[in-house]
């Protein structure tokens, strides 16, 4: 069965740093491009990050110099390192697999929720 | 920046036909997907590269690009095709989604 499973959300305050794990299953996630999208309470999808099966790395404007997107090939695993946060970054953030082509995202984990507050 | 523009919600009948439309300049030069989401859960894909159907989505689930809009169709409207629906597009390595569209089947 092909599954994503994500990990590491919690409480944070602003400033602080936090990371993100979305354990694969079923597939390889270093064959396929992977995609992070976050969902801030009663809002729209938000795109965050995009890893190339090359390895090459995307990033939307707000996140920018403060999250890295990665993976662990040999855990098929793929990571987002989410720094310098802020209240805006409170989402629900979800990690995607993207059809290669970048075509849609096919499949979708559960999210983890990460709330910035002081 | 690349925008989509979608209706903040739609209403119909059950076993009416709706069609939830995305709309920028020239977005037929571009491939548009559409995701399904139900409150409390993950998004699903229904519809990629703008007519083509995933596995296990029901054929009612049917879409067309054209000009500045994509629309989303789902004919004969059941009461479990309630959610959100969001378009979406790559833009230079850049992903782009639409606002969103509530539907609602009465």
């Amino acid at each position: 069965e092909v599954r994503l499973v994500e990990s590491g959300g919690g409480l944070v305050q602003p400033g602080g740093s936090l990371r993100l794990s979305c354990a694969a299953s079923g597939f390889t996630v270093s064959y396929n491009y992977m995609t992070w999208v976050r969902q801030a309470p009663g809002k729209g999808l938000e795109w965050v990050s995009l890893i190339y099966s090359g390895g090459g790395t995307y990033y939307a404007d707000s996140v920018k110099g403060r999250f890295t997107i990665s993976r662990h090939d040999s855990k098929n695993t793929v990571y987002l390192q989410m720094n310098s946060l802020t209240i805006e970054d409170t989402a629900v953030y979800y990690c995607a697999r993207t059809m290669v082509g970048l075509d849609g995202m096919d499949v979708w984990g559960q999210g983890t929720t990460v709330t910035v507050s002081s | 920046s690349y925008e989509l523009t979608q209706p903040l919600s739609v209403s119909l009948a059950l076993g009416q036909t709706a069609r939830i439309t995305c709309g920028r300049r020239n977005i037929a030069s571009k491939n548009v997907h559409w995701y399904q989401q139900k409150p409390g859960q993950a998004p699903v894909l229904v519809i990629y590269r703008d007519n083509n159907r995933p596995s296990g989505i029901p054929e009612r689930f049917s879409g067309s690009n054209s000009g500045n809009t994509a629309t989303l169709t789902i004919s004969r409207a059941q009461a479990g095709d309630e959610a959100d629906y969001y378009c979406q597009v790559w833009d230079s390595s850049t992903g782009v989604f639409g606002g969103g569209t509530k539907l609602t089947v009465l």
